[in-house]
């Protein structure tokens, strides 16, 4: 089966810019997480999705950070404006199960952005 | 609030050498643990997990057993190799957190030939 897949893998952009980075999650899995990876630490999540419903958004700098889940598939996450300190991975994830279950996340390759 | 400690890197071992990566954790309720690996170039990967104390995961040589009384996870293989070179995450999660992952900072494991 298909793995998650990520887009771009790489991007480079001035600050106050803005960006946008694509997750494709695998066939059929309900629930979705973005993380943030800054070099030297371990992935951070950013937000979590079951279906097309945030569950929990709590650690997502909203003032500049947004993100969505169109029709449960898909989902897009925004970086506006960006800053030197949003330079990071930031990497999907999915997993089959609904929240509350402990199941495996499957992650994707990851997107390297560089604000300078 | 849950957090994961993990030895601090990078690790240079040669091939064949014995290793332990230590891996503590802290958390309110009574979580799943797990070993991610990150190899060059590469997304994350789960290498084993546990859901329970006592139990034990195993993956391609690796094991790690779930220590409730001492609240550790450690990764362990008997022989390590080259192609074992990569960067090796912690991680706990519980029902509580709705399933997300909290990771330790890593560890970057080199092995020589």
């Amino acid at each position: 089966e298909a793995g998650v897949a990520q887009s771009p893998r790489y991007k480079i952009i001035e600050k106050r810019q803005s960006v946008a980075f694509w997750c494709n999650p695998i066939s059929g899995h309900a629930t979705l997480y973005w993380y943030q990876q800054i070099l030297g630490q371990g992935p951070k999540l950013l937000i979590q999705f079951q279906n097309n419903g945030v569950v929990d958004d709590s650690q997502l700098p909203k003032d500049r950070f947004s993100a969505e889940r169109l029709k449960g598939v898909d989902s897009t996450l925004k970086i506006q404006p960006a800053k030197l300190e949003d330079s990071a991975v930031y990497l999907c994830a999915s997993s089959l199960a609904g929240t509350r279950v402990i199941d495996t996340q499957y992650f994707g390759p990851g997107t390297r952005l560089t604000v300078l | 609030g849950d957090s994961v400690t993990q030895m601090e890197g990078p690790v240079t071992l040669s091939e064949e050498a014995f290793l332990t990566i230590n891996c503590t954790y802290t958390a309110t309720g009574y979580p799943s643990l797990f070993w991610y690996v990150q190899y060059p170039g590469e997304g994350l990967q789960l290498l084993l997990k546990a859901t329970k104390a006592d139990d034990k995961g195993s993956n391609k040589g690796f094991e790690a057993t779930y220590r409730k009384e001492t609240t550790s996870f450690h990764l362990e293989k008997g022989s390590v190799q080259v192609s074992d070179s990569a960067v090796y995450f912690c991680a706990l999660s519980w029902g509580g957190s709705q399933g997300n992952l909290i990771f330790g900072k890593g560890t970057k494991l080199s092995v020589k030939p």
